[in-house]
């Protein structure tokens, strides 16, 4: 199956700084790549999501970079406060070949910590 | 909230017993999911299903089993054959297909065993 790594597993920024949150994964097919946020106690939820046919996505202050060759993605997150604090998670979806269905395989996550 | 609800919140278990979490939605979504979400380890998929009646195996499948008898509906079963079932369980839902498929997450479930 998909193996994601992401890293790194704790990042503490200062506020107005920039973040970087860095993801591989092993299926050259795959085709989706999402990231989500999740603050303490709540659930996670989509922040922002890239198709294998675009190289680069922003919406605002947050961006999202693939690299199909090298089978890497990563979040930008710019001037940061400390709302960003959260666990982020990446995600790839693949083809289960022997189901023929799409599932979503999740990195580990990447707990940000912004400091005011 | 948010279209798909779990319950319970909250759940106690003595080891031996077999419990199940409830998930409901009414987005009309035909692809559902459970994870399983420890410190440190990220989403793990359980079981997931793509339309009625039907539902694959993740990950994590041992110690677990579903059933989708209504699109509404994925309850996840605890059996006792799970070794390690205090976790916090994360049920969700998506359109169905190979593209970008956002997933809808429920406020989760927390299983402790005692």
């Amino acid at each position: 199956g998909e193996n994601v790594e992401q890293h790194p597993s704790t990042l503490s920024v200062q506020e107005g700084d920039s973040a970087v949150i860095k993801c591989t994964y092993s299926d050259s097919a795959s085709n989706y790549f999402p990231w989500y946020k999740q603050e303490l106690g709540k659930r996670p939820q989509l922040i922002i999501d890239i198709r294998s046919n675009v190289g680069e996505k922003k919406d605002q202050r947050i961006a999202v970079t693939l690299n199909k060759t090298a089978k890497h993605f990563s979040l930008h997150i710019t001037e940061t406060q400390p709302e960003d604090s959260a666990v982020y998670f990446c995600a790839v979806k693949s083809r289960d070949s022997g189901a023929g269905s799409y599932q979503l395989t999740f990195g580990k996550g990447t707990k940000l910590s912004v400091i005011p | 909230d948010g279209g798909i609800t779990q319950s319970p919140k909250y759940l106690f278990r003595k080891e031996g017993q077999n419990v199940t979490l409830s998930c409901e939605q009414n987005l009309n979504h035909d692809a559902m999911y459970w994870y399983r979400q420890d410190p440190g380890q990220g989403l793990r998929l359980i079981y997931y299903s793509q339309i009625v009646n039907d539902f694959q195996k993740g990950d994590i499948a041992e110690g677990y089993s579903v059933s989708r008898e209504k699109k509404e509906s994925f309850p996840l079963t605890v059996t006792s054959a799970q070794k390690n079932p205090t976790a916090f369980y994360l049920c969700a839902s998506s359109l169905r297909g190979s593209g970008a498929n956002v997933l809808t997450f429920g406020a989760g479930s927390r299983l402790t065993v005692l």
